[in-house]
């Protein structure tokens, strides 16, 4: 069965730091990926996803993440963080046309 | 637009009670519908989805089942609750291809007693 691992489980760093969430999956076949983002009191949204093509994609806020078919992994970055960023980010990785599962989280606390 | 709703918000049940927690979903026809639960440290565990009425996957072998009885209406149900069942439940819609975007509802915090 699939599998979602996300080694990050909290990560703090200060305003202006550069980010790097790892994210490794399991599955060999194709899959679509997407990492989420859950802000304070707020519902989860979609930060950016991969399908084809262009490996590396660009989402909203500045982020990005980066598919290595090779290393089976799709890691969020952020060259500079902000305050703002503080939340819970999350990957998921979409098996077959309906089915799609998530990592255990990463907590990103940024200090001002 | 589409909403997505979810209800009741909060929920205190005894161990052993029933449960029933609804998701509704407007604007949008035939979405495949999610049942999630959210535990700190444990992200979200995915526990069933649909793709149709009367269509139901089980991810997790639990005492919880699901079922679709319209087109925009998932429901979340149990016989009898388990402390363990305690969580926050999140129900999801997806927009389909090429889309593949999931929508989530604001989530129902159950406490089992």
């Amino acid at each position: 069965a699939q599998s979602v691992s996300q080694h990050n489980h909290h990560v703090i760093l200060s305003e202006a730091a550069s980010l790097e969430l790892g994210c490794n999956y399991s599955y060999g076949g194709t899959v679509n990926l997407f990492w989420y983002v859950q802000y304070p009191g707020q519902h989860l949204q979609l930060l950016l996803k991969y399908f084809s093509g262009d490996p590396l994609v660009k989402g909203i806020k500045g982020f990005e993440a980066e598919f290595i078919k090779s290393k089976f992994s799709f890691n969020l970055r952020k060259p500079s963080v902000q305050w703002s960023d503080t939340a819970e980010y999350f990957c998921a990785v979409q098996e077959g046309a309906s089915k799609i599962i998530f990592g255990s989280g990463t907590r990103l606390s940024i200090r001002p | 637009s589409q909403t997505i709703h979810q209800w009741p918000a909060t929920l205190v049940q005894p161990v052993g009670s029933p449960l029933s927690l609804e998701c509704t979903v407007e604007g949008t026809s035939n979405p495949n519908l999610y049942w999630y639960r959210q535990a700190a440290g444990r992200g979200l565990q995915l526990l069933f989805y649909s793709v149709g009425i009367g269509q139901i996957s089980s991810e997790v072998p639990q005492n919880l089942s699901a079922s679709r009885p319209q087109d925009r209406q998932f429901i979340l149900s149990s016989k009898k609750l388990l402390l363990s069942d305690s969580g926050f439940y999140l129900c999801a819609w997806m927009r389909g291809t090429p889309y593949n975007e999931q929508f989530f509802g604001p989530g129902t915090r159950l406490t089992v007693l």
